[in-house]
């Protein structure tokens, strides 16, 4: 089975702080997504890689920024953590040739 | 216009009944078409895709896709109260990479 974890379930972090969600697949995807889920809004891409040291702005990549150095791992960096970046954070893979993408189980952050 | 658009609900349903999702989609070369199911505070598994006009079953499930109406559907025959949940209609569009843009999901109720 696909494998795709985040590495950390909850988080509270303060305004300000430089913020780092994690993410790893077992399974040499290709591609890998970061998402925000906000009730209402639904799931909102932010950035999307689909190589190594590759990325792709998503529809709302402002107050972010994402690293992939080696292909199982792709990093969501929040600068400078706001209020308004409370949410949850999905992130996902799928391989190059299939469109089916496999999430991880989610990061519920909290800024505060 | 929002590029993939679903009807919050709630979408009740009796035990054993039919229940039918729909979502319409803007990008009319799109051609990769998805649905997710999402527990409550759970993340999104994928249950079906279709790539093509027509019908697609797997067992209780059958995804309807309509190009020409730019409509993909998803029927639950036999619903039960486990498929309780939101569900997530999916769209790859056309151009750039393989970018999965979420409708905001409809949340099914089965009643006992």
């Amino acid at each position: 089975d696909v494998k795709v974890t985040q590495s950390s379930r909850y988080l509270v972090k303060r305004t300000g702080e430089k913020v780092f969600l994690e993410c790893v697949q077992d399974m040499d995807h290709e591609n890998m997504f970061w998402y925000r889920q906000d009730p209402g809004l639904g799931l909102r891409l932010i950035y999307f890689s689909y190589d190594v040291k590759m990325k792709e702005k998503g529809d709302i990549p402002e107050g972010y920024s994402v690293s992939r150095e080696k292909k199982e791992r792709f990093s969501l960096i929040l600068e400078s953590a706001s209020t308004n970046q409370t949410s949850m954070y999905l992130c996902a893979s799928s391989p190059r040739d299939r469109d089916q993408a496999f999430f991880g189980q989610g990061t519920r952050l909290t800024v505060v | 216009q929002k590029e993939v658009e679903q009807n919050s609900g709630p979408l009740s349903v009796p035990e054993g009944a039919i229940a039918s999702l729909n979502c319409t989609y803007s990008d009319r070369g799109s051609q990769s078409f998805f649905w997710y199911r999402q527990y409550s505070g759970k993340s999104p598994e994928l249950i079906m895709f279709i790539y093509s006009n027509g019908d697609k079953e797997d067992g209780r499930f059958t995804a309807q896709l309509n190009k020409a109406s730019q409509y993909v559907s998803l029927l639950i025959r036999d619903s039960q109260p486990s498929d309780s949940a939101t569900y997530l209609c999916a769209v790859i569009m056309s151009g750039g990479y393989q970018k999965v843009t979420f409708g905001t999901g409809t949340k099914l109720q089965v009643i006992p």
